[in-house]
């Protein structure tokens, strides 16, 4: 039972626009969201985070927009580069539950066209 | 600061035998996670470690899977035996105790079981 949810593989974006990478959870305790980024035989490497007492987080070119009610983040990237091809993770975590522990969804693969 | 560290990088064995992985967190995280991706489920959380103490193993799969921290600078994940299903790319991670805190990882080990 998948409780973080990235439902699309794939992503492709023209160079210097807008990449808009969904991910839906259905855990209403998570209260902390955090997105990754993987590059090829490399490990993930943190990009941004929110709490949810925001409903955005703004980092750069990178923004994570948190809508509760619908237990749907999205992560923005404008403009998009061609270094940032790489696959992101969204993950997620509830302090309520008492764990130290993020759940991972399954990735989204950008590719950004020069 | 050198990383997470994680050996080997590689990994090719036959089924039915032992596999090892290692693990060398950052110094001073009292936290540490061993993660396991495939194309299916994502990174999936197997294990993690506080203060060298197992807190939570229930993502491990089966008990052919086992994991140690002697110390709070080694780690190692064990397949005994392996099978051909537990191909895939083992990545370990690091934090600090604090919650609301980003995960460092390792560069992976892949492994491949014929």
């Amino acid at each position: 039972d998948q409780q973080v949810k990235q439902n699309s593989p794939s992503l492709s974006v023209q160079e210097g626009r807008i990449s808009i990478l969904n991910c839906d959870y259905t855990n209403s305790m998570f209260d902390y969201f955090l997105w990754y980024k993987k590059y090829p035989a490399e490990g993930p490497t943190f990009l941004i985070s929110i709490s949810s007492i925001k409903d955005k987080n703004e980092d750069g070119r990178f923004t994570v927009f948190l809508n509760k009610s619908a237990k749907h983040l999205s992560l923005h990237i404008v403009p998009s580069q061609p270094g940032d091809s790489a696959v992101y993770f969204c993950a997620a975590s509830g302090s309520a539950s008492g764990t130290y522990k993020y759940i991972f969804g399954t990735g989204t693969r950008l590719k950004v066209l020069a | 600061d050198a990383g997470v560290i994680q050996s080997p990088r590689h990994e090719v064995t036959e089924m039915g035998q032992e596999v090892t992985l290692r693990c060398k967190p950052i110094s001073g995280h009292d936290y540490l996670f061993w993660y396991r991706q495939t194309m299916m489920r994502g990174l999936e959380l197997l294990i993690y470690f506080n203060n060298n103490v197992p807190i939570d193993d229930s993502g491990m799969p089966e008990d052919r899977f086992s994991a140690k921290m002697p110390n709070a600078s080694f780690s190692t994940l064990k397949i005994q035996p392996s099978e051909p299903r537990d191909s895939a790319v083992y990545f370990c991670a690091s934090s600090k105790i604090n919650y609301y805190n980003e995960q460092f990882f390792g560069p992976g080990t892949r492994l491949t079981v014929l």
